[in-house]
């Protein structure tokens, strides 16, 4: 089955303490970006990734790291998280000739 | 800046009415623009994109417009059925994968 797979589910953390939130697509697919969702905000781009190590700023990309070392995987990492990187996070990927985005699941993080 | 509005937030009408959700953007010049719905709890599942170069796209009882000239898009839902009840976002593509999101529209169909 074709699918964008996001872990973990949910996660708790404390402040400065680091996390990496894992994504992982099984459709060959070039593109991946992380976005995360907040109240009366909307959905913001984090992230993406074109291709195997290119990487690209979305629209806040403060706080957060991502890598692209291989084509499935883009995982998305805390160094030290704050209390207002508290939200929803949302892995997505597509392909090069069909832009349409497949969603994983999303995590839904919590720091205290 | 990009910015994507969408109105209503909310919107409530009983089974069976046709309905149009309304999506308006500030620059026109926009790579494409996609629909997505998303469930409570779940992630966002894509219903449509649309190309720059064209007007609209259709999928079964859905059907996209878009009017770059106006920065407007709308999305068509013929014969509304409870199981349409999410909420609606669109995105615009500023380059392929460089996306500005809606706030959404919030559908409840009655029965």
């Amino acid at each position: 089955e074709a699918q964008v797979t996001q872990n973990p589910r949910y996660l708790i953390t404390v402040t400065g303490k680091k996390l990496t939130v894992t994504c992982s697509q099984n459709m060959n697919h070039e593109y991946m970006s992380w976005y995360r969702q907040d109240p009366g905000l909307g959905l913001r781009q984090i992230y993406y990734s074109m291709n195997v190590e290119v990487t690209d700023k979305g629209d806040v990309p403060e706080g957060y790291k991502v890598s692209r070392k291989e084509k499935r995987n883009f995982p998305l990492i805390l160094e030290s998280p704050s209390p207002n990187q508290t939200s929803l996070y949302f892995c997505a990927s597509s392909s090069l000739l069909e832009e349409k985005l497949f969603f994983g699941s999303g995590t839904q993080l919590s720091v205290l | 800046k990009q910015e994507v509005t969408q109105i209503p937030a909310a919107l409530s009408v009983p089974e069976g009415e046709n309905l149009v959700l309304n999506c308006s953007f500030t620059d026109s010049a926009i790579y494409n623009l996609q629909w997505f719905r998303q469930d409570p709890g779940k992630g966002l599942t894509s219903l449509l994109l649309i190309q720059s170069s064209q007007r609209e796209q259709t999928s079964g009882r859905l059907n996209a417009s878009l009017d770059k000239s106006s920065g407007r898009s709308t999305l068509y839902i013929a014969a509304s059925q409870p199981g349409d009840s999410a909420t609606y976002l669109c995105a615009v593509h500023e380059g392929a994968q460089k996306l500005v999101f809606g706030q959404g529209t919030r559908l409840t169909i009655n029965p």
